[in-house]
């Protein structure tokens, strides 16, 4: 069965540094992809960065890259230069079954401040 | 483009009553589907659509029914309202393309059920 995990509930984070967000999943589908979406609290779930299972390089969608360790099974989110306008939770998902189905995790809260 | 659009996006139901929850995108996407997002959890598939008249089960189908007969249509029905059901719902598509992965989400639906 496919997993996400999102270990941390919470983070906070100064305005202008960077911030890694912890993603680990489980599946045993050897083509998947891994996705981070955006939910500000105006609730909209907004699409950030995606990551095939057999791309070699990491993603990268200006702030946002996504750092992929495949033995690790980690996709892990770097925002870089935070921004207060980036306070949000941060889910992160896997696509699997023909990348019609998405299993997301819970979430992390991020809270930048000054 | 309108994107993917929902209605509508409150609603409340006294346990027992039925309801359809209307989705609709202008992308020509072919794959279409239903996710509920409860808190302190990630969102959940109920159902999901590759193509006009082609439909399936997610992983929390129970108390659903979905129907597909147009490309740009993917309404939810709720049967018989439970508090169980007590959830926002978003309505996402994708472009059928291999390759394509990403998946747009509509505002969502706020259903309380008393």
């Amino acid at each position: 069965a496919q997993k996400i995990t999102q270990t941390q509930p919470g983070m906070f984070v100064q305005e202008k540094e960077a911030v890694t967000l912890d993603c680990t999943y489980d599946t045993s589908d050897q083509s998947y992809g891994l996705f981070w979406y955006k939910q500000p609290s105006s609730g909209e779930m907004i699409f950030l960065i995606y990551q095939g299972s057999y791309d070699e390089q990491n993603a990268t969608e200006g702030r946002y890259s996504l750092n992929f360790q495949k033995a690790r099974k980690s996709a892990n989110l770097v925002i870089s230069a935070s921004q207060l306008g980036d306070s949000a939770m941060y889910f992160c998902a896997m696509r699997f079954g023909g990348g019609n189905k998405l299993t997301f995790g819970t979430g992390t809260q991020l809270k930048v401040e000054l | 483009n309108a994107g993917v659009t929902q209605t509508p996006k409150f609603q409340v139901l006294k346990t027992g009553q039925s309801m359809t929850l209307q989705c609709a995108q202008d992308m020509n996407h072919e794959y279409m589907s239903w996710y509920r997002q409860d808190p302190g959890m990630g969102l959940r598939l109920i159902h999901y659509s590759v193509g006009a008249g082609i439909t399936d089960q997610g992983e929390v189908p129970n108390g659903y029914n979905v129907s597909r007969s147009t490309t740009e249509d993917f309404p939810l029905r709720l049967l018989s309202a439970a508090p169980s059901q007590t959830s926002v719902y978003f309505c996402a598509s994708r472009l059928g393309l291999a390759g394509h992965y990403e998946q747009y989400f509509g505002p969502g639906t706020r259903l309380t059920v008393t």
